[in-house]
C-alpha cells in the first residue's frame, strides 16, 4: 500500500538524548515535510525538501536537524531532546503538482521527560 | 502576523448539517484547505478552494471568500464516524501552510 511509513510509532526518552525519528515514503514524491502538533496549536512545520538533495527551515526548526539523502527518506533528528520537544510529530510528502495535497503518516508520539 | 481562526469545538446531531467557519489572514494566498484528522490519526485531505465559491463533493462541501479571507466546511446528513477535528489551512505566498488549531466536531445520537 503506498504511503508513509514512519517510526517509531511512540517513544520516551530522557531529555539530552539524541534521537531520529524515521520517516519513509514510497509515492515519490518530490516534497516532504516535518510538522509537530501541540494540543490548542495548529500543525507547526519544523522543516521541509522541496527535492531530494536540499532541505529548508520551517517554523520552528531550532532544536531539529534534517537530510535528504534521497527521494523516499527524511529523517528528523534532534541533537539533545528537551522536554518542551514533546509533541506528537507527523512527516508529510506532496508531489508540489496542482493543489500541493499533503499526504501524512501515522505520527511519532515522543515524550521527553 | 498570519493567522488562522476556528472555533475549538463544536457539537450537533446525527443526520443534521454543520458548517465550520476559518478565517485567515496570511502573507499572500494561494488556497485554502481542509483536513479531517480522527483523534489518535494523521490528517487526511478533503477539500482545496482557490478561486471564490462553493466546491461539493458529496456530503461535504466548501466555500472561499477571498475578499472576506473566510471560508466554511459545511457537513451533511451528519454520520457518527464524522466526529473528528477538521483542519483549516492556507497556503501563503511562500507555498507554505498555515495551519489552525483545528475544530473538535462531537456528533451526538
Amino acid at each position: 500500500i503506498a504511503g508513509i511509513t514512519q517510526a517509531p510509532t511512540s517513544q520516551i526518552l530522557a531529555a539530552g538524548r539524541r534521537m531520529t525519528l524515521r520517516c519513509t515514503q514510497d509515492m515519490r514524491h518530490n516534497a516532504m515535510y516535518w510538522y509537530r502538533q501541540d494540543l490548542g496549536l495548529g500543525l507547526r512545520l519544523i522543516h521541509y525538501s522541496n527535492t531530494a538533495g536540499t532541505t529548508g527551515k520551517g517554523e520552528v526548526p531550532d532544536g531539529y536537524s534534517v537530510s535528504r539523502a534521497n527521494t523516499d527518506d527524511f529523517p528528523l533528528t534532534l541533537a539533545s531532546a528537551v522536554p518542551s520537544q514533546t509533541s506528537v510529530y507527523f512527516c508529510a510528502s506532496s508531489d508540489r503538482s496542482g493543489a500541493n495535497v499533503l499526504t501524512f503518516g501515522a505520527g511519532s508520539r515522543l515524550t521527553v521527560l | 502576523g498570519q493567522n488562522i481562526d476556528q472555533p475549538t469545538e463544536m457539537t450537533a446531531t446525527e443526520g443534521a448539517i454543520v458548517q465550520i467557519n476559518c478565517t485567515y489572514q496570511t502573507s499572500g494566498f494561494n488556497g485554502l484547505f481542509w483536513y479531517q484528522q480522527h483523534a489518535g490519526e494523521a490528517p487526511t485531505f478533503l477539500s482545496y478552494n482557490v478561486l471564490d465559491g462553493l466546491e461539493e463533493k458529496g456530503r461535504f462541501s466548501s466555500f472561499l471568500s477571498r475578499s472576506k479571507g473566510y471560508s466554511y466546511l459545511l457537513l451533511k446528513e451528519l454520520q457518527m464516524k464524522d466526529s473528528a477535528s477538521y483542519l483549516c489551512a492556507s497556503m501563503d505566498s511562500n507555498y507554505q501552510l498555515i495551519w489552525g488549531a483545528g475544530t473538535k466536531l462531537i456528533i451526538k445520537p
